[in-house]
């Protein structure tokens, strides 16, 4: 059965603090997707990994950055928290190439007091 | 560029009742797919279907149902009979047959059924 898991489900961090949020799947997948989820705006790409150490920005990098060090794992660290960084995080990934279907980790809520 | 319109941001029915949840869309390119997922309350996004652009046909999956239209770009989904356990989050996606293949999502329809 496919796998994506999220290091976290819940998440509170403060202002200013370096917050780091893993991904794993266990599909051997190319493609890995960060994503954001904020109510009324829906899924906003925030960066994309097509190989080991290779990403593109998505649509709203700014304030975030990633990690791909392995073809597993994808990482999404937040230099410094901010408030406005308070959301839902969701992991995704899915074959290079393809239009297949992406599958989704479970999500980490991030709240940055 | 490419653009999904979920309209509805939330639709309330009562259980046992059909509901259409609305997905528009628009591209350039002439081959494409388009997608659905459901998420429920515990967060995870659960793929429903894909349909490649080429494909017309209507889709039926137990109460579940699907109306693909390219006239009018809109892929909309049907669920006969609603029951609580279909409420959830609804996102329809598009995405490019080339390229990055980085697909574009909707802003989700939230769906509650009420008992």
């Amino acid at each position: 059965d496919v796998k994506v898991t999220q290091s976290s489900r819940y998440l509170v961090k403060r202002t200013g603090e370096k917050v780091f949020l893993e991904c794993v799947q266990d599909m051997d997948h190319e493609n890995m997707f960060w994503y954001r989820q904020d109510p009324g705006l829906g899924l906003r790409l925030i960066y994309f990994s097509y190989d080991v150490k290779m990403k593109e920005k998505g649509d709203i990098p700014e304030g975030y950055s990633v990690s791909r060090e392995k073809k597993e794992r994808f990482s999404l660290i937040l230099e410094s928290a901010s408030t406005n960084q308070t959301s839902m995080y969701l992991c995704a990934s899915n074959l290079a190439g393809s239009t297949d279907t992406q599958y989704f980790g479970p999500g980490t809520r991030l709240t940055v007091l | 560029a490419q653009k999904v319109t979920q309209a509805q941001t939330e639709i309330s029915v009562v259980e046992k009742e059909d509901v259409t949840l609305d997905c528009v869309y628009e591209t350039r390119d002439t081959t494409y797919y388009l997608f659905w997922y459901k998420q429920p309350p515990s967060g995870e996004l659960v793929f429903l279907i894909r349909r490649n652009s080429f494909d017309e046909q209507n889709e039926i999956s137990g109460r579940y149902s699907w109306n693909f239209q390219k006239s009018t770009s809109s892929f909309n989904f049907t669920i006969t009979a609603s029951q609580v356990v279909d409420s959830a989050v609804y996102f329809c996606a598009l995405s490019p047959s080339g390229g990055s293949y980085i697909p574009t999502f909707g802003r989700g329809t939230s769906l509650i059924v009420h008992p």
